[in-house]
């Protein structure tokens, strides 16, 4: 199974500072997932890769493969940017026709103004 | 498109008692899961389905049953619940990637459920 960390588990920035979140994992991956989690509880997808980097407005994730190794980074942040940080990893498909996620346990990210 | 909805919101049981919890879905994907998010924890999968009739177990199936009778529902349920069921509870759905080449789940609000 694999084991997802993300650090730091808790995370507070002054509006405007640049942030950096990471997730690394025990085993190969074929793609890597960062969602984020509303402070009212709804999660969205913002990211899927498999390497490389990908950019969406002020946020950038960054993927290393054979560091086993992602960074979400998000420029001059904002208070509402304030939420939890998810990562997950696919490893792979199940016998059943689909892959399954692994989730990291989140990143609280608190911005101050 | 209202996207993933979930039913109800919120709910309170007592040791014992039954219920089910409806994920709906107006995107027509193939694929829907259920997840519960514990404090401390990551999203674990319960179950998940990979199409109209079919269901496959997750990392933590025990204690729930899923049916999915039809393409844009999938409901979970509960039919002894233990106080170790209290936790929120997330649907989610995505496409066959070979559809659009994209993988993105699209996830419900939530239920919260309190097992007393």
């Amino acid at each position: 199974k694999n084991e997802v960390e993300q650090s730091p588990q808790n995370l507070t920035a002054q509006e405007g500072e640049f942030i950096t979140i990471n997730c690394s994992y025990s085993v190969g991956i074929s793609a890597l997932h960062w969602l984020q989690q509303h402070p009212g509880g709804g999660i969205v997808s913002l990211f899927m890769l498999s390497s490389g980097k990908k950019k969406h407005g002020r946020l950038i994730a960054t993927i290393n493969i054979q560091e086993k190794h992602s960074s979400l980074h998000i420029t001059a942040s904002h208070p509402r940017d304030s939420a939890v940080y998810i990562c997950a990893v696919r490893s792979g498909y199940s016998g059943a026709g689909s892959y399954q996620l692994t989730f990291g346990k989140g990143t609280k990210l608190s911005v101050i103004p | 498109n209202a996207g993933v909805t979930q039913t109800p919101k919120f709910r309170v049981l007592k040791t014992g008692q039954s219920m089910t919890l409806l994920c709906a879905q107006d995107m027509n994907h193939e694929y829907m899961y259920w997840y519960r998010q514990d404090p401390g924890m990551g999203l674990r999968l319960i179950h998940y389905s990979v199409g109209e009739g079919t269901t496959a177990k997750g990392e933590v199936p025990d204690g729930y049953n899923v049916s999915r009778l039809k393409k844009q529902n999938f409901l979970l349920g509960l039919e002894s619940a233990a106080p170790s069921q209290t936790s929120v509870y997330f649907c989610a759905s995505r496409t066959r990637k070979g559809q659009t080449g994209v993988e993105t789940q699209y996830f419900g609000p939530g239920t919260r459920l309190l097992v007393l």
